[in-house]
């Protein structure tokens, strides 16, 4: 059993750039939460998606981050611009249902270093 | 004000004792998480419990409702178990189970 996969695992990227990250879930897993985790500080959430649709996107920055989640493929976490501040470990968990009673299993995680 | 208050936030043992790590939040959950990261590693989710007590091999989950307040406990610690706790809340309707995170408490065990 394949657990959640993500990656690249670790990207550099100049300011400016844009980066894209991938993660797939869990086997059977339709839901997909995407985490960060800046240095020195505590893991917060930043989207929550299901197949084909954004459900809950208010942790996401206003401006340069957007997510996706399409029939096929991997959900992609997409930073354009990026800005030194967007350096951080970006998790991403997914589950089999969309609530809080569910074991969320996380990826092992992309460290973004923005140079 | 953070929603989930852990403590310690660093916890420092020698090998054999029994650790506990606190946590508090302030809302209704659906349930309440306990993860492990390890440095540069990744996340494992140890235990999800609503209510009473969970166990698995030396550590033990413990949650209160009207309290609003859970425990981890380490027995017989070993180095190995050095590592960042961290608890979360699952919030449940309108929330879609995204977790809340406390802090998390760096513990060290030493040999």
């Amino acid at each position: 059993n394949a657990g959640v996969m993500q990656n690249p695992r670790h990207l550099v990227r100049r300011r400016g750039q844009e980066a894209r990250l991938r993660c797939s879930p869990m086997k059977g897993h339709s839901h997909v939460y995407w985490y960060r985790q800046l240095p020195e500080e505590g893991l917060k959430f930043m989207v929550y998606l299901q197949k084909e649709n954004i459900i809950d996107e208010s942790g996401m920055p206003k401006e340069r981050f957007s997510a996706e989640f399409p029939k096929e493929g991997p959900s992609i976490l997409r930073i354009q611009q990026v800005v030194r501040g967007d350096s951080a470990a970006y998790f991403c968990a997914s589950s089999p249902r969309g609530t809080g009673a569910y074991e969320q299993y996380f990826g092992p995680g992309t460290r973004l270093t923005v140079t | 004000k953070n929603e989930v208050e852990q403590s310690p936030q660093n916890l420092t043992a020698q090998e054999g004792e029994f650790i506990t790590i606190n946590c508090s939040y302030s809302v209704g959950i659906s349930a309440l998480h306990w993860l492990q990261q390890h440095p540069g590693g990744g996340i494992v989710s140890l235990f999800m419990l609503s209510s009473g007590k969970k166990k698995h091999g030396r550590l033990i989950a413990t949650i209160n409702i009207q309290e609003k307040h859970s425990s981890l406990h380490i027995t017989a610690s070993h180095p190995r178990d050095s590592a960042v706790y961290i608890c979360a809340e699952g919030a449940g309707g309108t929330s879609y189970g995204k977790l809340t995170f406390g802090q998390g408490t760096i513990l060290t065990v030493h040999p």
